[in-house]
C-alpha cells in the first residue's frame, strides 16, 4: 500500500496561504490522493482529492507533481478556524478491498 | 440528512466488560470502516467491510469483532475491555473502494476503560 509522509506540524499567519506538503513516492497509477482535516477531535472532514491534474474547490487547491510522488494542499487565505490536523491519504484500490489507512497528519496552527 | 451515526457518544467501561459500538449509515454505501484514534495520534483502521456479509481486518484488529448483516449497520464489538482500548472510535462509510469515492465519517464515540 502506498504510504504518505507529512510534516508533524506547521504554522501559518491568518490571511496568508497555508501550503501543506505530502510525500507519496510509492503511489500507483490508479490511486487517488485525498485530503481530510480533523478539528477538535470531530470526525474527519473531506477537503479535496485528485488523480493527476491540479484540483480546486471552494475550500482548497490541490497541486500534484507531474511524477505524482508528492502533492501540496493550499488553503489560499487561512483563518483561525482552519486550525486542525490535516491528513493526506492515498486510496488503495484492490479487488475486493477498500481499506484506507491514515497517518498522523500535519497539525496546522493558524496564528493571528 | 443523517449520514453516519454512531452511538453511544461517550462510555466508561470496567476492565473485562464487553460492549458494542453501533454504527449506521443511510447513504446506501457499500463500504464501511472502523477507526480508532488515540490521544494526539492519527487514525488506525480496525476493521472494514466491502458489503453485507463481508468483513476484513485492518491495521489493529486485536480485541475487536465486527459483523455486517445489512448494508446499513456495522457494529463494533469489544470483548474483555482493556485499558489499551481507551480511545476515540470513528465509523465511516464510502460508496465504493475506488479512489473517486469520498469517505464520510461519524462524529466519534469516546470510550474509557478503567
Amino acid at each position: 500500500d502506498a504510504k504518505t509522509t507529512q510534516p508533524p506540524s506547521m504554522d501559518c499567519a491568518e490571511g496568508r496561504a497555508a501550503n501543506l506538503p505530502c510525500n507519496h513516492s510509492t503511489i500507483s497509477g490508479n490511486e487517488y490522493v485525498y485530503w481530510y482535516r480533523q478539528i477538535h477531535s470531530q470526525g474527519p472532514q473531506y477537503i479535496i482529492h485528485g488523480l493527476k491534474n491540479n484540483e480546486t474547490n471552494e475550500m482548497a487547491s490541490l497541486i500534484i507533481t507531474e511524477d505524482r510522488k508528492s502533492s501540496t494542499l493550499i488553503l489560499p487565505h487561512a483563518t483561525l478556524r482552519d486550525t486542525a490536523v490535516y491528513y493526506c491519504i492515498v486510496r488503495v484500490v484492490r479487488t475486493n478491498a477498500g481499506k484506507s489507512t491514515f497517518g498522523d497528519g500535519t497539525t496546522l496552527t493558524v496564528k493571528p | 440528512n443523517a449520514g453516519v451515526t454512531q452511538t453511544p457518544k461517550f462510555r466508561i467501561l470496567k476492565i473485562g466488560q464487553s460492549m458494542t459500538l453501533q454504527c449506521a449509515q443511510d447513504m446506501n454505501h457499500n463500504y464501511m470502516y472502523w477507526y480508532r484514534q488515540d490521544p494526539g495520534m492519527g487514525l488506525k483502521l480496525i476493521y472494514y467491510s466491502v458489503g453485507a456479509g463481508i468483513t476484513d481486518k485492518g491495521e489493529v484488529p486485536n480485541g475487536y469483532n465486527v459483523s455486517r448483516s445489512t448494508t446499513e449497520y456495522f457494529p463494533l464489538r469489544l470483548e474483555l475491555a482493556a485499558p489499551s482500548q481507551t480511545s476515540v472510535y470513528f465509523c465511516a462509510s464510502s460508496y465504493g473502494s475506488s479512489g473517486g469515492n469520498t469517505i464520510y465519517f461519524g462524529e466519534g464515540s469516546w470510550l474509557t476503560v478503567v
